[in-house]
């Protein structure tokens, strides 16, 4: 079973602007980490948010985390066709780094 | 590039067969996490070795099992393939000695097909 759940499931945007995707969970978390996956390829870790923090910042990437509300959210600003990628939120609950997935928001970026 | 290996790239299995999978930690990673990705869904939690040892197990019966060696390479081994295991296998390096076991270092994979 699926600890997260992704919102929206697909997201279509054209380079330039701001692509969002909410992440909710079950259970109490340690940490709470974003991955990116390309065409059925590994996954490339983007950021990891703790339960003790609210905000994130790499880059382009911003991450909130609401532990009352149970979810997180990545923005992506200024995005590019690079950017088109199925991105996953995994929680960790004691960090030992057993991931639990959500099923992923799939985003196209068109130039 | 993450610097986690896994071979094979690609593999086509008979229902009924055994496969095992291999997978080369990052340089220094202790702690090795195999994951089954389904198409259309997200990676779900196999199993984790730390230091030669089992440390967590997911879902998964006991066909499902694994090994760590000394230089903290790992295998998956399934038996008695089942159509449903077609999938991308995942395995990820991590270590407890640079910070924690957190980030998750995921190699290429191995699509495995069971026909």
């Amino acid at each position: 079973s699926q600890q997260g759940e992704e919102d929206p499931q697909a997201l279509s945007i054209q380079e330039g602007e701001n692509a969002t995707m909410n992440c909710s969970y079950k259970t109490s978390i340690n940490n709470l980490q974003w991955y990116r996956q390309n065409s059925g390829r590994g996954l490339v870790h983007l950021i990891l948010i703790r339960s003790n923090e609210r905000e994130k910042h790499s880059g382009r990437l911003r991450v909130t985390l609401d532990t009352s509300k149970k979810s997180s959210s990545l923005l992506i600003t200024a995005s590019r066709a690079a950017d088109t990628a199925s991105y996953f939120c995994a929680t960790d609950a004691r960090s030992w780094g057993k991931l639990q997935f959500g099923a992923g928001t799939q985003v196209v970026v068109t130039p | 590039e993450t610097g986690v290996t896994q071979s094979p790239t690609h593999l086509i299995k008979t229902r009924g067969q055994q496969v095992t999978l291999r997978c080369s930690s990052q340089s220094g990673h202790n702690t090795v996490s195999w994951y089954q990705q389904a198409l259309g869904q997200g990676p779900q939690f196999i199993f984790q070795y730390y230091r030669e040892e089992e440390n967590g197990r997911g879902n998964f019966p006991p066909r499902f099992s694994g090994l760590q060696f000394p230089n903290y390479s790992s295998e998956l081994n399934v038996n008695a393939l089942e159509l449903d295991d077609s999938a991308l296998y995942l395995c990820a390096s991590s270590s407890d000695l640079a910070g924690g076991r957190d980030t998750q270092y995921f190699g290429p994979g191995t699509r495995l097909t069971v026909l």
